[in-house]
């Protein structure tokens, strides 16, 4: 248990399907992530949040877009996604943003997009 | 923007003996580099950070070292054991808003 809870674990949508990703973390962390994990590439770092503000969008497609309603939770809202979108969506958070902190992650999302 | 190489994507180690993964980076060197673990289906979980000024760090079986001028560092699991069997993955921390960068991952198996 790392304290950032993630649901579904498992998810298979459609192209045209609307879909969300919803994270949590029990931590009392002031910054949270959404990475994006495929097959023989490094994380890649998605969205970054602090004190619920968006610092950070890596050129992400507007299929994804991200909310953060108050510190603890972070939504992934997916909207026609493309097959080559399929890997594992990984919420995490850490204390602040800045050197030195260390990165909670959760059990991961695995999407599958048919 | 920094490029990060991890030595192997597989490595096979005999339990008992010390394994050893590296983590090169070009461009400039992070003032913290961190090395966290990764069971298959899981997230990735916190292991070690090590600051620039920092030679050496260590828990228990674990040793990190970081060479600034080489923009190396090197991971170590002393008496290996088959559970220690995951993949590790080096991140350099140059803090704000671009959170970690992490490189691909070492698939690490320790045989019995």
């Amino acid at each position: 248990e790392t304290g950032v809870t993630q649901t579904p674990r498992h998810l298979v949508m459609g192209m045209t399907n609307k879909k969300s990703l919803k994270c949590e973390q029990h931590l009392g962390h002031n910054a949270m992530y959404w990475y994006k994990q495929s097959a023989k590439k490094p994380l890649e770092l998605m969205f970054v949040y602090s004190l619920e503000e968006r610092v950070e969008n890596n050129s992400v497609p507007s299929r994804f877009s991200p909310e953060c309603p108050n510190s603890s939770h972070l939504f992934l809202h997916l909207h026609t996604l493309q097959p080559e979108d399929s890997a594992l969506y990984l919420c995490a958070s850490s204390q602040d943003l800045g050197e030195g902190n260390t990165i909670y992650f959760g059990e991961g999302s695995w999407l599958t997009v048919v | 923007s920094q490029k990060i190489e991890q030595n192997s994507e597989a490595l096979n180690i005999q339990e008992g003996k010390t394994a050893t993964l590296t983590c090169n980076y070009t461009n400039y060197s992070p003032a913290y580099l961190q090395w966290y673990r990764q069971d298959p289906g899981r997230g990735p979980v916190f292991l070690l950070l090590i600051r620039e000024n920092e030679k050496e760090k260590r828990k228990e079986r674990l040793k990190v070292t970081f060479d600034t001028t080489l923009k190396q560092s090197l991971f170590h699991i002393t008496a290996s054991q088959p559970a220690d069997s995951a993949t590790y993955l080096c991140a350099l921390d140059i803090g704000g808003a671009d959170g970690l960068t992490f490189g691909k991952g070492t698939h690490l198996i320790i045989q019995p």
